[in-house]
């Protein structure tokens, strides 16, 4: 089946600073990337959509200065946590397509962020 | 604005035994689609099952089914002979308007 991979799964960083998080379609073109974020034994959080070739949909709330997103290729889009702090730490998940563009809707394996 | 609800924080069942896990929606749009996830403690969400919104005939999918009532704006799903490898956190989210919504979740634990 189709796969999104995700990566890294885990990563550790400083305060102050970025870290940049992948979402890779593997086996189809996803002209559409969701971000999410999930704190522990809570629900995901939808914080931007992304487009190929467009600027991201940010959500109410998320800072877009600070969560950037890219989504330059049919099958990569980037999320880069910049000036990070311990408040940003969370498990951040990526989903790729659309269920009414190619009736798929994948989800990557996770990335757990932890800022010291 | 569309809206997900789960009631069940949590829900046990004994294995081999059926059990139902709840589900409503509420949003505007008329095409839309619903689904169920299971998150194991690996994190990973994982497809269960997945219903189009014009399509009347519950989706079933070896022992997960769900009982799709649109007008009451109802998603539930039946899991059926439950085995321990069910044992995860499972959502209901919704598609609509271009964008994913979620619920709270229900953290299901299966009894041996």
């Amino acid at each position: 089946g189709a796969v999104v991979s995700q990566h890294p799964s885990w990563v550790i960083c400083k305060s102050g600073t970025s870290v940049k998080i992948e979402c890779r379609s593997l086996d189809f073109q996803a002209t559409t990337m969701f971000w999410y974020r999930q704190f522990p034994k809570q629900s995901l959080m939808l914080m931007a959509t992304s487009n190929e070739g467009s600027k991201a949909t940010y959500e109410q709330g998320v800072e877009k200065d600070k969560f950037l997103i890219n989504h330059a290729s049919l099958t990569l889009s980037t999320l880069t946590v910049t000036s990070a702090h311990p408040e940003d730490s969370s498990f951040y998940i990526c989903s790729a397509g659309t269920p009414a563009t190619n009736e798929k809707l994948f989800f990557g394996s996770g990335t757990q962020l932890s800022v010291l | 604005a569309q809206t997900v609800t789960q009631s069940q924080p949590e829900m046990s069942v004994q294995e081999a035994e059926t059990v139902t896990l709840s589900c409503t929606y509420d949003t505007s749009e008329s095409d839309y689609y619903l689904f169920w996830y299971k998150q194991p403690p690996s994190r990973q969400m994982i497809l269960v099952i997945r219903q189009e919104a014009y399509k009347q005939q519950n989706a079933t999918e070896n022992r997960f089914s769900v009982n799709f009532q649109k007008a009451a704006k109802s998603f539930s799903l039946k899991i059926s002979d439950s085995q321990l490898g069910d044992a995860a956190m499972y959502f209901c989210p919704l598609f609509g308007n271009e964008k994913l919504t979620f619920g709270t979740g229900t953290r299901l634990t299966i009894i041996p």
